[in-house]
């Protein structure tokens, strides 16, 4: 079985300082990783996806995340905080053909 | 990129109507998803088709139902909605390009029983 656990519920940070969000998976077999983003109203917007090519993935608006096996990590960074990037994150984990498991979410707060 | 369609986007009905959300993608996917999202919540996912006349029951119990008559399209119905169906749901589709699922969302459909 396939599982996904976000490590924060919410985090807060200052423009212009660094984002971390944390997700640790758990998996029988070599995985593909997702990010998603959320904002007010919206749908789910695909951040960078992991499929075991390169273990550091560069996604959208400036977002990476690194998959590390040894830690069964795959946190999603960002250098520099936007107003804009304040929303829900989802970490997701898929395998082959069956449906996504997605992580509870985690909320990304941005202090002007 | 995928264009997933969802209608409406706001829904306000009296308990026990009939409704039926829209969901339609352009991209020929022929795996399809809804889930349902409470306000802040995690997706739970509700139904997914992987095919035309191919429909599966998701993670969480639903009182809806879905078909798959046609590749593009995948709606979502209440025979007789209530207040505990008040909630956001979210239609996706996916490709399968490198033998990874990816999917694509549509913007949502806001629901309120009253």
């Amino acid at each position: 079985a396939q599982s996904v656990t976000q490590l924060d519920s919410h985090v807060s940070v200052s423009e212009g300082t660094p984002v971390l969000l944390r997700c640790n998976y758990s998996s029988s077999y070599s995985p593909s990783l997702f990010w998603y983003v959320q904002h007010p109203n919206k749908g789910l917007q695909l951040l960078l996806k992991y499929t075991s090519a390169a273990t550091l993935v560069k996604g959208i608006n400036g977002f990476e995340a690194e998959f590390k096996k040894s830690e069964t990590s795959f946190h999603l960074t960002k250098p520099s905080a936007h107003m804009s990037d304040a929303a829900e994150y989802f970490c997701v984990v898929g395998r082959g053909n069956t449906p996504l498991v997605f992580g509870k979410g985690t909320r990304l707060s941005v202090i002007a | 990129e995928a264009d997933i369609y969802q209608t409406p986007r706001y829904l306000v009905i009296g308990t026990g109507k009939k409704i039926t959300l829209e969901c339609s993608q352009t991209m020929g996917h022929d795996k399809m998803y809804w889930y349902q999202q409470d306000p802040g919540m995690e997706l739970h996912l509700i139904h997914y088709s992987y095919g035309v006349n191919s429909t599966e029951k998701g993670d969480l119990s639903s009182e809806s139902t879905v078909s798959r008559i046609r590749t593009e399209h995948f709606p979502l119905t209440l025979e007789s909605a209530r207040p505990s169906h008040t909630s956001q749901y979210l239609c996706a589709s996916s490709d399968s390009l490198g033998g990874v699922d990816t999917q694509y969302f549509g913007p949502g459909t806001r629901l309120t029983v009253l």
